[in-house]
């Protein structure tokens, strides 16, 4: 199985700020790697799908890069709402496997 | 608009089997795979497997295989989901999820989750 590590595990920031988390895939998984975002009590919500692809009226603060191994979720001006867990995932063969996620807090 | 409603939570005591529906519209039902996926309280996500909803055919993750069995009925467009042999760590919510058009294990769209509670 691919195991996706996550970085950092918790991150604390100001309203206004730039964010940015990592995800590391143990093999190559091209550009199969989804972000999902979940508050408390909820579903997960898919942002991101083909490492970089902002699924429908996700904000345009949030910007997926990377490929191959290496992945990075960032939020440009960092709002109140945006407080939640943040999970990559891979989807290029099974299991599809998640990281361990980042927990996003404000100040 | 598609949506995915889930039965209500469940308390089962280790040893017992429970099976959580979940029941799609907003779209045909037929067109695509549901996956299960379930979080034990405080972490991750793990995907459990999927089930055709055309077909039946089903894949499991190989943790699960022997304990877990996923059905449809197409004709109330509901997926099934039954896990056997209860152990106090299969505490969960489990979630039903569809996939995002054609991409295979993009998860658009999310049942609202049912906890299952093991205990004795």
């Amino acid at each position: 199985d691919i195991q996706m590590t996550q970085s950092p595990s918790s991150l604390s920031a100001s309203v206004g700020d730039r964010v940015a988390f990592t995800c590391q895939a143990s093999q190559d998984i091209i550009n199969r790697l989804n972000w999902y975002q979940q508050k408390p009590g909820k579903a997960p919500k898919l942002l991101i799908y083909d490492a970089s692809i902002l699924e429908t009226e996700v904000p345009s603060r949030f910007r997926g890069s990377g490929s191959g191994t290496e992945f990075t979720l960032s939020i440009t001006s960092l709002q109140p709402e945006d407080v939640a867990t943040y999970y990559c995932q891979h989807y290029d063969h099974l299991p599809h496997t998640f990281g361990q996620g980042t927990k996003l807090e404000i100040k | 608009q598609v949506q995915l409603v889930q039965s209500g939570g469940e308390v089962k005591k280790p040893g017992a089997s429970v099976k959580v529906s979940c029941k799609a519209s907003g779209y045909t039902f037929t067109y695509y795979r549901i996956s299960w996926l379930r979080q034990v309280p405080g972490q991750g996500l793990e995907w459990m497997g999927w089930i055709s909803g055309d077909n039946g055919d089903t894949d499991y993750a190989q943790r699960f295989q022997g304990r877990v069995t996923m059905t449809a009925d197409t004709s109330t467009s509901t997926a099934y989901m039954e896990l056997g042999r209860l152990r106090s760590d299969d505490t969960a919510v489990y979630y039903c999820a569809r996939d995002l058009g054609d991409y295979v294990g993009v998860w658009l769209y999310w049942g609202q989750g049912t906890l299952v509670t093991v205990s004795s």
